[in-house]
């Protein structure tokens, strides 16, 4: 079956701009969670949605924002971009909870903000 | 909040050796898993491992709950085998992913 899809790949920006990524988990999994990776951070869990509802966050400001519609897609926005947002973002979807399920990542979403 | 160290931080192997990488967690986590990152960022599964001891070719991996850390063998490496190695738990006082920094392997051939 087929895996975790993030769209788009890459993609380029300038400060003050918005964004908005896209992620389509595996059939059947109804958890989705957001990541950021940087070289200065690392791996730092974003937010957790799960039936159209977010379940977790991390310690991001309010201009990361997320949703997830009825067949489990979800997308992420980051408003009024900052060049430290400069980062690979990836998502991962379970089939309950990535409290209690198996994760799969998807290949992420690499945004570079100028 | 919890803390996830990986060790080493870099390590350099000829093809063929064998390796161990190691995690350790600061408080107990759920759903401890081993990934494999790619050169182009995707994080691959290699091992779902909350406890216990679980093999998949060359590697193997296993989990000590109770004494709060995991282990990552490779085995007859390859220069494939070559990236970064990540383990990640959910914190279960936060329910929040927390991955460690990060193993960095190169196979030389």
């Amino acid at each position: 079956k087929a895996g975790v899809t993030q769209t788009p790949r890459y993609l380029i920006k300038t400060r003050g701009q918005q964004v908005t990524l896209s992620c389509s988990p595996i059939s059947g999994h109804r958890s989705v969670s957001w990541y950021q990776q940087t070289p200065g951070q690392g791996l730092q869990f974003l937010f957790e949605y799960f039936s159209e509802t977010q379940r977790n966050k991390g310690n991001f400001p309010g201009r990361f924002s997320g949703r997830q519609f009825s067949n489990s897609r979800s997308e992420m926005n980051v408003s009024t971009l900052e060049l430290g947002d400069s980062a690979l973002y990836l998502c991962a979807s379970s089939t309950d909870s990535m409290n209690t399920g198996e994760l799969f990542f998807g290949e992420g979403s690499r945004l570079t903000v100028l | 909040g919890i803390q996830v160290e990986q060790s080493p931080p870099d390590l350099i192997l000829q093809e063929g050796a064998n390796s161990t990488l190691r995690c350790n967690f600061s408080d107990s986590v759920n759903n401890l898993q081993w990934f494999h990152q790619n050169p182009w960022g995707q994080l691959i599964n290699l091992f779902y491992i909350p406890s216990g001891t679980k093999q998949n070719g060359r590697l193997s991996a296993t989990t000590v709950a109770t004494e709060r850390y995991s282990l990552l063998y490779i085995s007859s490496s390859q220069t494939t085998d070559s990236g970064v190695y990540f383990c990640a738990g959910v914190s279960r006082g936060s329910y929040k992913l927390i991955f460690g920094s990060g193993t960095r392997l190169l196979v030389r051939p």
